[in-house]
């Protein structure tokens, strides 16, 4: 079975430009969440959706940050305009119920310069 | 709010060795959940292990075993006979449920203890 598949897996981009990340979560999974990982700040959850609807988005950093669950396969994460600081590596994860662990992408490394 | 706290920042030992992996939570949820995550120097993110708040049973798996303790609010990580392949950064997270939907909720992780295991 495909896993949570996310793309680009890597990005490189000049500072101001829009940058889209995608998620496909596993089939079923009814839960999505968007991390960001930083070496200063570990972890840090961004948004999730329960049922494509989005329940917290208080990690959001800015309003440069929006994301995006129009159906329950397909998820984005856009920053526009992207700052040198927005370089991480960004982590898409699905889960298939209450409680249940969280299945992750490989990530995506973005670089912002 | 909740916070999961991972104080042992770094941890080196040599191949054979026990360690011991520290995780100290809050929450003022009253059913929530506890994991264990892998994070090898390839990147992605490894599930190890999920509890919940009303099992305390530790649990034992090969060389990992884990000890969830509600009254000092820890839930620690041991690796018995560590081998090189443990090195890696791990974490421990912890998630409740949304009121009245009873979906997931969010999941909180501490900032992670690298362990180096050397030959």
């Amino acid at each position: 079975d495909a896993g949570v598949i996310q793309s680009p897996r890597h990005e490189v981009t000049e500072m101001g430009q829009e940058v889209t990340l995608r998620c496909k979560p596993i089939s079923g999974h009814n839960s999505l969440f968007w991390y960001r990982q930083t070496m200063m700040r570990g972890l840090e959850l961004l948004i999730y959706f329960n049922n494509n609807v989005p329940i917290d988005d208080s990690g959001m950093p800015e309003d440069r940050f929006s994301a995006k669950m129009p159906n329950a396969s397909f998820s984005t994460l856009k920053i526009q305009p992207s700052e040198p600081r927005d370089s991480a590596v960004y982590f898409c994860a699905s889960s298939p119920l209450s409680g249940g662990e969280l299945f992750f992408g490989e990530g995506s490394r973005l670089t912002v310069l | 709010a909740q916070k999961v706290t991972q104080a042992q920042t770094e941890i080196s030992v040599v191949e054979k060795e026990d360690v011991t992996l520290d995780c100290v939570y809050e929450t003022r949820d009253t059913t929530y959940y506890l994991f264990w995550y892998k994070q090898p120097p390839s990147g992605e993110l490894v599930f190890l292990i999920r509890r919940n708040s009303f099992d305390e049973q530790n649990e034992i798996s090969g060389r990992y075993s884990w000890n969830f303790q509600k009254s000092t609010s820890s839930f620690n990580f041991t690796i018995t006979a560590s081998q090189v392949v443990d090195s890696a950064v791990y974490f421990c997270a912890l998630s409740g449920t949304e009121p009245f939907s009873g979906n997931t909720g969010k999941l909180i992780f501490g900032q992670g203890t690298t362990l180096q295991v050397k030959p």
